[in-house]
């Protein structure tokens, strides 16, 4: 069984749209979190959510914004799409904040 | 700029021989992590060394951690062309809980 899923893997899409990756662990993990990862393999977290309470928000555009229906699902919705956004996309979980981290497989996102 | 720098940023090697790669980082640190990524795939964690441990040991991996010189080595024995891969250390900071800061990797190459 996945323990970290996210959909779509690939997303090709142009400048000005509105697009959502969805993420999924089925861990029982209280934290998640969303991170890009650019071309040249740097990672860098975006946002951190405990028990579907937002506690890390990096300095972000306002255009990303994290939703968490429930503790399992951390999904990442993107208005306005740029060419700066294209990247790899992670959705990682942890049972607690300082412990190992699981990581979904990515979804690369490329923007034209 | 970020926590964690890695060296070398690429290292190829012949199967069978071992591979260092070390990390080192600006501030204190609650606990210090590698993780692998092969191409195209999601982190994998391999080990987590807490502040108060001086090494840790994994089948073939074996990392230490020198909190006086801020810094991390990760040796790999015996290596595989299977082990060829990008590998992150990961450091979670004093004072910030979940906020996990990736260093750039060392890209390693074990050649058959």
């Amino acid at each position: 069984d996945t323990a970290v899923s996210q959909t779509p893997k690939y997303l090709v899409t142009q400048m000005g749209n509105d697009k959502s990756i969805k993420c999924e662990q089925n861990l029982g993990h209280d934290t998640m979190y969303w991170y890009k990862q650019d071309s040249k393999k740097f990672l860098k977290i975006m946002f951190s959510y405990n028990n579907k309470e937002l506690i890390i928000n990096e300095t972000v555009p306002n255009r990303f914004s994290p939703k968490s229906p429930d503790k399992a699902h951390l999904n990442l919705h993107i208005n306005s799409l740029e060419l700066g956004d294209s990247a790899v996309y992670f959705c990682a979980s942890s049972q607690r904040g300082d412990y190992e981290q699981y990581f979904g497989p990515g979804t690369r996102l490329t923007v034209t | 700029s970020q926590q964690g720098e890695e060296d070398p940023q690429a290292l190829s090697i012949q199967e069978g021989e071992n591979a260092t790669m070390n990390c080192s980082y600006k501030t204190s640190i609650n606990n210090l992590q590698w993780y692998r990524q092969n191409s195209g795939r999601g982190l994998v964690h391999l080990i987590l060394i807490r502040s108060n441990e001086r090494e840790k040991h994994s089948g073939r991996l074996r990392v230490t951690l020198d909190t006086s010189k801020k810094s991390s080595s990760l040796l790999i024995t015996a290596s595989r062309a299977a082990d060829t891969a990008s590998y992150f250390c990961a450091t979670t900071l004093g004072t910030s809980g979940s906020r996990l800061t990736f260093g750039e990797g060392t890209q390693l190459t074990v050649n058959p």
